[in-house]
């Protein structure tokens, strides 16, 4: 079954434990990314990856890494997690991401509830 | 600065009626608009999209309508079903220079049987 999956679907953590957010896709997909959900604020993105060791800043990449060594792995670090990244977090992929295509479709992962104490 | 913006947070509809979602945007470089639905305890799942050489797209019961010179984008919904509340995004990808995607905020749709 084509699917994004992630890792843990729920955390719980202190403040500045770190911690990494795995997340998988089995369709070959290119392009990858990572988004945080908050309520009124809708979903923003943190970080993407174009391919494999390829990968640049979203929006709110603050206090975020990532990598993208295989083609269908791209985990979420947190080096020093704050109370302010609770979120719903949530890993998208689509085969590409191209002026027009009809490839552009992202299927997103089930999501992560973190929560930083 | 929210780029993609979606005014109404909310929306309810009679089943059998349409739902019109409606979304805003800022930046003109914008070039492939998307929808998605999303269920409570699940991830965003696309739903329908739109090229900006276009100016609409009918899939089924889902049209989106684009129109650029407004930077407007609208959803429509016919017939409402059931079924179909859920939270509505809508994004914006920019591909020149940046391979970034912008959601707006969402509209939570209730079609009431």
């Amino acid at each position: 079954e084509a699917q994004v999956t992630q890792n843990p679907r729920y955390l719980i953590t202190v403040t500045g434990k770190k911690l990494t957010v795995t997340c998988s896709q089995n369709m070959n997909h290119e392009y990858m990314s990572w988004y945080r959900q908050d309520p009124g604020l809708g979903l923003r993105q943190i970080y993407y990856s174009m391919n494999v060791e390829v990968t640049d800043k979203g929006d709110v990449p603050e206090g975020y890494k990532v990598s993208r060594k295989e083609k269908r792995n791209f985990p979420l670090i947190l080096e020093s997690p704050s109370p302010n990244q609770t979120s719903l977090y949530f890993c998208a992929s689509s085969l590409t991401i191209l002026p027009g295509s009809p490839y552009n479709e992202q299927f997103f992962g089930p999501g992560t509830r973190l929560t930083v104490l | 600065d929210q780029q993609v913006k979606q005014n109404s947070p909310s929306l309810s509809v009679q089943e059998g009626r349409i739902s019109i979602l409606n979304c805003d945007y800022t930046n003109s470089m914008f070039d492939y608009f998307l929808w998605y639905k999303k269920y409570p305890a699940e991830g965003p799942t696309f739903l329908i999209s739109i090229s900006s050489i276009k100016d609409k797209n009918e899939d089924g019961r889902f049209t989106v309508f684009l129109n650029k010179s407004a930077k407007h984008l609208s959803l429509h919904i016919v017939p409402s079903q059931p079924g179909d509340s859920a939270v509505y995004f809508c994004a914006a990808s920019v591909v020149s220079g940046t391979y970034k995607y912008i959601f707006g905020t969402g509209t939570r749709l209730k079609v009431l049987a």
